[in-house]
């Protein structure tokens, strides 16, 4: 089977706290992506993060970190120091080499930010 | 530099009407989606196109047909609308080109608000 689990529906915390999005994974194919992106009230959709199968180096950005581990299937996001423009929907989706060009798409964690 | 523009932004139809939603992206991709997202939920892929002149079913196509009118463009129309096809629709575009660093990466549109009544 082919999925992502999102299984944190919403996270609450309060501003420059640190906060871990959990993303979990299945796929039988040996070469895939995988993608983190994050929709503000506004709507709109905004990548954030493709990471290859076969690298799997921690990625920072800012405030932002990707911890991938093939051995446990996960994807994780953190956001370190968390600010209320960081509150949104976060996506993690799959895109398996032999997926026709479908993204497989986790469920989403809303996040909030408290002042 | 646009990214993947969508038209119109916000529609109301009676059920039964028909339309057609527009999408254009000037990044040269060569691969464009169209997906539907409901409250609460992840997005659905209703038909994507690989490349020019080729168009594929996605998870959801029942009541859509689409159209890849050249490398830029791709709508979305919808035949006799429905209740149930009140959603947001977002656009997506991307480059299938090995080796290139944003390879597979679906760049989307800003989204258009479809409510049927």
């Amino acid at each position: 089977a082919q999925k992502v689990t999102q299984a944190q529906t919403e996270i609450s915390v309060v501003e420059k706290e640190d906060v871990t999005l959990d993303c979990v994974y299945e796929t039988r194919d040996t070469t895939y992506y995988l993608f983190w992106y994050k929709q503000p009230p506004s709507g709109e959709l905004v990548f954030l993060i493709r990471r290859n199968s076969f690298d799997e180096q921690n990625e920072i950005s800012g405030r932002y970190s990707w911890n991938f581990q093939k051995s446990t299937s996960s994807f994780n996001f953190t956001i370190t120091a968390s600010q209320v423009v960081d509150s949104a929907v976060y996506f993690c989706a799959l895109n398996p080499m032999d997926s026709n060009y479908q993204l497989i798409w986790g469920a989403g964690t809303k996040l909030i930010i408290k002042p | 530099n646009a990214g993947v523009t969508q038209t119109p932004k916000f529609q109301v139809l009676k059920t039964g009407q028909s339309m057609t939603l527009q999408c254009a992206q000037d990044m040269n991709h060569n691969s464009m989606y169209w997906y539907r997202q409901d409250p609460g939920m992840g997005l659905r892929l209703i038909y994507y196109s690989a490349s020019e002149g080729t168009t594929d079913k996605g998870e959801v196509p029942n009541g859509y047909n689409v159209s890849r009118l050249n490398k830029r463009e791709f709508s979305l129309r919808l035949e006799s609308a429905a209740p149930s096809q009140t959603s947001v629709y977002f656009c997506a575009s991307s480059i299938l080109f090995p080796g290139l660093a944003d390879q597979e990466t679906q760049y989307f549109g800003p989204g258009t608000r479809l409510l049927v009544l």
